[in-house]
C-alpha cells in the first residue's frame, strides 16, 4: 500500500471550512483515499474514502487532483467536536487483508 | 449499542503477568482487526481474522501474543509475561468483507504494565 505525507497539525477557526491535505504520489491504479479520524481516547472513526471523482457525505468532502497523487479532505464547517488526529490511508481492495497502515496524521484543533 | 465493544476498557498488571482482552463485533461483520496504538503514533496492525481464520499476523505479534476468534464471533488476544514495552492501546475493528470495507472501531483497551 502507499505511503502519505501529511502535515503534522493544523489549526481551523470554528464555523469555518477545514481543508486537510495528503499527498501519496505514489498510488497505484487500484487504491483508494480513505481518510479516518480519531477524537482523544477513542478508537478511529471512518469518515470517507475515494477513488477518482470526489465525494461527499454527511460528514466531509473528498477531493482527489486528477493525477491522483494528493488529495483535499473538507469539513465544510467545523466545530469545536472536530478537534482530532485525522489519518490519510490508502489501500487496494484485491487481494489484501483490508488492514489499515496509518501514519502520523494531521492533528487538527479547532478553536472557538 | 450494535458497535465494536471492548472489554475491559482499563487494565493494569504488574510486569510478568499474563492479560487478556475481548472483542465483541458488529454482528454481520466477518472480518476482525487487532490494533495497538502508542501515545503518539497511528494504530499499528497486529492481526486479522475472518471469520474464525487467523489469515495475517504481524511481525509485531511476538511469541508472547496469541489471538483467537472462536465460532467467528467474539475475539480474544492474550498477553503472556507481560512486559513494559506491551503498555499502549489495544484496538479491535470489524468490518464486512464485500463493498468498501468500512473499518469500525471499538473504544480500545488501555493496557498499563507496571
Amino acid at each position: 500500500d502507499a505511503k502519505t505525507t501529511q502535515p503534522p497539525s493544523m489549526d481551523c477557526a470554528e464555523g469555518r471550512a477545514a481543508n486537510l491535505p495528503c499527498n501519496h504520489s505514489t498510488i497505484s491504479g487500484n487504491e483508494y483515499v480513505y481518510w479516518y479520524r480519531q477524537i482523544h481516547s477513542q478508537g478511529p472513526q471512518y469518515i470517507i474514502h475515494g477513488l477518482k471523482n470526489n465525494e461527499t457525505n454527511e460528514m466531509a468532502s473528498l477531493i482527489i487532483t486528477e493525477d491522483r497523487k494528493s488529495s483535499t479532505l473538507i469539513l465544510p464547517h467545523a466545530t469545536l467536536r472536530d478537534t482530532a488526529v485525522y489519518y490519510c490511508i490508502v489501500r487496494s481492495f484485491s487481494g489484501n487483508t483490508g488492514k489499515l497502515i496509518f501514519g502520523q496524521g494531521t492533528t487538527l484543533q479547532v478553536k472557538p | 449499542d450494535t458497535g465494536v465493544s471492548q472489554d475491559p476498557r482499563h487494565k493494569i498488571t504488574k510486569r510478568g503477568q499474563n492479560v487478556t482482552f475481548r472483542c465483541d463485533p458488529i454482528s454481520e461483520h466477518n472480518r476482525l482487526y487487532w490494533y495497538r496504538q502508542t501515545l503518539g503514533q497511528g494504530p499499528e496492525f497486529l492481526t486479522y481474522f475472518q471469520n474464525e481464520a487467523q489469515l495475517e499476523k504481524s511481525r509485531l505479534l511476538s511469541d508472547r501474543f496469541s489471538a483467537e476468534r472462536p465460532k467467528g464471533s467474539f475475539s480474544t488476544l492474550e498477553i503472556q509475561r507481560t512486559e513494559q514495552g506491551d503498555s499502549a492501546m489495544y484496538l479491535c475493528a470489524s468490518s464486512l468483507q464485500q463493498g468498501s470495507y468500512e473499518q469500525y472501531f471499538g473504544p480500545g483497551t488501555r493496557l498499563t504494565v507496571t
